[in-house]
C-alpha cells in the first residue's frame, strides 16, 4: 500500500554542520513530492518540492534529491542554524487526490 | 496577509456534545483538507475538498463530517465526538491537490 517512512526518527547535529534528512517512499507511481518543517506549537510549513522527472532541486540552503531506482528522497540542509530545529515531514502524492506524510523526523541542532 | 485560519485553537468538550471546528484560508485556493495529528502516527487525511460542494474521505473521516459551500471556509463537524478523536487538527488550503499545501495553526482537542 501507499506509505512514507523516514529512516530515523530523530537527529542532532552541531550548528554549522549540513543536516541530511532522509525518506523512503513506497508507491512508485508518485511523481510529486514535498518537504515540510514543523516547529513546535505551530502548524507544517512547507519548504521546498520536487517532481518526479527531476533528481535535484535547491532552495535557499536546502536542497532535496530525489532517487526513484530506490525510492529516495533526502532534504540536505546546509550550515545548519538553532532556528532548523523542527519536525521534518516528507509527503508524496501518489497520483491521487491527496497528500501521503511521513511521521516525522526531529532535527535538533545543538550549539 | 495570506494564511489559513482555524478557530478554536484549543478546546476541552465531553463526550457527545456536538461541537464544529472552522476553517477559513484567503488566498482562493480551490483545494482545501483537514488532518489529525498524533503521536507516533504523523499526519492523518480526514477528508479533503477539491471545490465548493466537492468533498471526499481521507484515510480516517469516521466520526466526522464536513461541508464546502464557499470557496474559503471548509469547517470539520464532531457530531458525537468521543475521547479517541482527542488530537491536534490542522486545516490546509493549497491552489490545486499538487501544490504544497499551506496550514493554519492547528486546534487541539481533548474530548473527556
Amino acid at each position: 500500500g501507499e506509505s512514507v517512512g523516514l529512516h530515523l526518527p530523530t537527529l542532532s547535529v552541531q550548528e554549522g554542520d549540513n543536516s541530511i534528512i532522509n525518506c523512503a517512499y513506497s508507491n512508485s507511481a508518485s511523481d510529486y513530492f514535498i518537504w515540510y518543517k514543523q516547529e513546535s506549537g505551530k502548524g507544517p510549513q512547507f519548504i521546498i518540492d520536487i517532481r518526479s522527472n527531476m533528481d535535484k532541486r535547491q532552495g535557499q540552503r536546502v536542497t532535496v534529491l530525489l532517487n526513484k531506482t530506490v525510492k529516495h528522497l533526502s532534504l540536505q540542509i546546509a550550515a545548519t542554524q538553532p532556528g532548523d530545529s523542527a519536525v521534518y515531514f516528507c509527503a508524496e502524492n501518489p497520483g491521487s487526490e491527496k497528500l501521503v506524510f511521513g511521521k516525522g523526523t526531529k532535527l535538533t541542532v545543538n550549539p | 496577509e495570506a494564511q489559513v485560519t482555524q478557530n478554536p485553537r484549543y478546546l476541552i468538550t465531553v463526550t457527545g456534545k456536538k461541537l464544529t471546528v472552522t476553517c477559513s484560508q484567503n488566498m482562493n485556493h480551490e483545494y482545501m483538507s483537514w488532518y489529525r495529528q498524533d503521536p507516533g502516527l504523523g499526519l492523518r487525511q480526514i477528508y479533503y475538498s477539491m471545490n465548493v460542494e466537492v468533498t471526499d474521505k481521507g484515510d480516517v473521516p469516521e466520526g466526522y463530517k464536513v461541508s464546502r459551500k464557499e470557496k474559503r471556509n471548509f469547517p470539520l463537524i464532531l457530531e458525537s465526538p468521543s475521547p479517541n478523536q482527542t488530537s491536534l487538527y490542522f486545516c490546509a488550503s493549497s491552489l490545486s491537490n499538487e501544490g504544497g499545501q499551506f496550514f493554519g495553526p492547528g486546534t487541539r482537542l481533548t474530548v473527556l
